[in-house]
């Protein structure tokens, strides 16, 4: 079964510096990734997906991730991060070519504090 | 505009108590799916739904029901058998299998304390 590693728990880093949000799947086969950002009391909201095509995606708030096939993993990353972007993130994955639905499994999230 | 509307947004359970929280889509999606969050420890699938009429656990399906007689509804009832209900639920919604990929579509949440 597919399983999701974010490889931290949480991610401290000061305003307009870089960030690198870590994620890694289990599964070599064929599959469909997401980034999602939780605010305080608030559902999910899609970051990101990559479906297919270039490994590169752009999405919403200056972020960027990047599908590695061979190293099984789909990091995402923002330049200069802001006050704001304060929040939790998953990373989910789906089989393209799942049995029944489109079940998408997600990571544990990672909680990234921008500091003054 | 169309999404997904969870109701309440806070819920209080006495002890030994059913409830049951509210989910509606106006996007026309065939699946939906329950998620139960608890500090530390992610989203947890309780039920999900591919289709009308149909439904099948998640992972931690024990102490909840649901029902999905009409496409666009999903309610989900926390029994007095679960014996932890304080957490905060999140409702999804996706298209079906076969017709193309998106990911899923989240309400806002229901968050549910026992007093």
């Amino acid at each position: 079964a597919q399983s999701v590693t974010q490889l931290d728990s949480q991610v401290p880093v000061f305003e307009e510096a870089p960030v690198e949000l870590r994620c890694n799947y289990s599964s070599s086969v064929s599959v469909y990734l997401f980034w999602y950002v939780q605010y305080p009391n608030q559902g999910l909201q899609l970051l990101l997906k990559y479906l297919s095509g270039s490994t590169l995606v752009k999405g919403i708030n200056g972020f960027e991730a990047e599908f590695n096939k061979s190293q099984t993993s789909f990091h995402l990353r923002k330049p200069s991060v802001h006050i704001s972007d304060t929040a939790e993130y998953f990373c989910a994955v789906s089989d393209q070519f799942q049995e029944y639905g489109n079940k998408l499994v997600f990571g544990a999230g990672t909680i990234l504090r921008v500091k003054s | 505009d169309g999404g997904i509307t969870q109701s309440p947004k806070y819920l209080f359970r006495k002890e030994g108590q059913n409830v049951t929280l509210s989910c509606e889509q106006n996007l026309n999606h065939d699946a939906m799916y329950w998620y139960r969050q608890d500090p530390g420890q992610g989203l947890r699938l309780i039920y999900y739904s591919q289709i009308v009429n149909d439904f099948q656990k998640g992972d931690i399906a024990e102490g909840y029901s649901v029902s999905r007689e009409k496409k666009e509804s999903f309610p989900l009832t926390v029994t007095s058998a679960q014996k932890n209900p304080t957490a905060f639920y999140l409702c999804a919604s996706s298209i079906g299998p076969g017709q193309g990929y998106g990911g899923y579509t989240f309400g806002s949440g229901t968050r549910l304390t026992v007093v």
